[in-house]
């Protein structure tokens, strides 16, 4: 089955930019979709197809995707975007939703 | 608005069978795939399954043979029903509207319920 693979933990100083990626295999020829999920809540969208942002996600973050490897990037990291962040595929060979491991993102 | 609430038994014991029903309000079901997803404490989401508005489902493998997911277009409500369940079921399980594709993204979530297995 496909598998996403997300680093565990990622730290940024506030102001600074936040890279956070997803790994899969040729995973630039798929949709990928990010969340960002505060404890004790439910995920929100944060990012989708790649680098499409929903209503109402602030222009710092964005996505793109390529290759072997998917990157939500947030820019001038604030902190309240400490959250856990989740990338989301559609494998289709499997007929199910794929999601990564999830990054705890901390705000220093 | 759409807005997704779910509600169900929130305390089982091992070997007893899980049921969970979203209700929908502010969308009809026509038109998106809705799901049910779950989280572990501490752990990170698994897609259970979904079904569209006409009644196509697709399951995760690794579950498969203990889901139903059904759904009712007279309530507007989908239904999880997780057979002969442990103690590995326990988790937050949500409920998600994916645009109508299965490549799409979760739009809107349920607020998550809490279901525990225990004797």
């Amino acid at each position: 089955s496909y598998v996403l693979t997300q680093a565990p933990s990622v730290s940024v100083a506030p102001g600074k930019t936040a890279l956070i990626t997803c790994g899969g295999n040729n995973i630039g020829s798929k949709n990928v979709h990010w969340y960002q999920q505060k404890p004790g809540q439910a995920p929100v969208l944060v990012v989708h197809d790649d680098g499409d942002r929903p209503s109402g996600i602030p222009e710092r973050f964005s996505g793109s995707n390529s290759g072997n490897t998917a990157t939500l990037t947030i820019s001038r990291v604030e902190a309240g975007d400490e959250a856990d962040f989740y990338c989301h595929v559609w494998d289709n060979s499997g007929g199910l939703v794929v999601f990564g491991g999830g990054t705890k993102l901390t705000v220093l | 608005q759409v807005h997704l609430q779910l509600w169900g038994a929130g305390l089982l014991k091992p070997s007893e069978t899980l049921s969970l029903t979203c209700g929908v309000s502010g969308v009809s079901l026509r038109g998106y795939y809705w799901s049910w997803i779950r989280q572990s404490a501490g752990k990170g989401l698994e897609w259970i399954a979904e079904i569209n508005h006409s009644g196509s489902t697709n399951y995760n493998p690794s579950l498969k043979s203990r889901v139903t997911i059904s759904l009712d277009r007279s309530t507007n409500q989908f239904s999880l029903k997780l057979r002969s369940v442990t103690a590995a079921d326990t988790a937050v399980y949500y409920c998600a509207r994916k645009p109508d594709s299965s490549y799409a993204f979760f739009d809107f979530w349920g607020q998550g319920s809490l279901v525990t297995v225990s004797s």
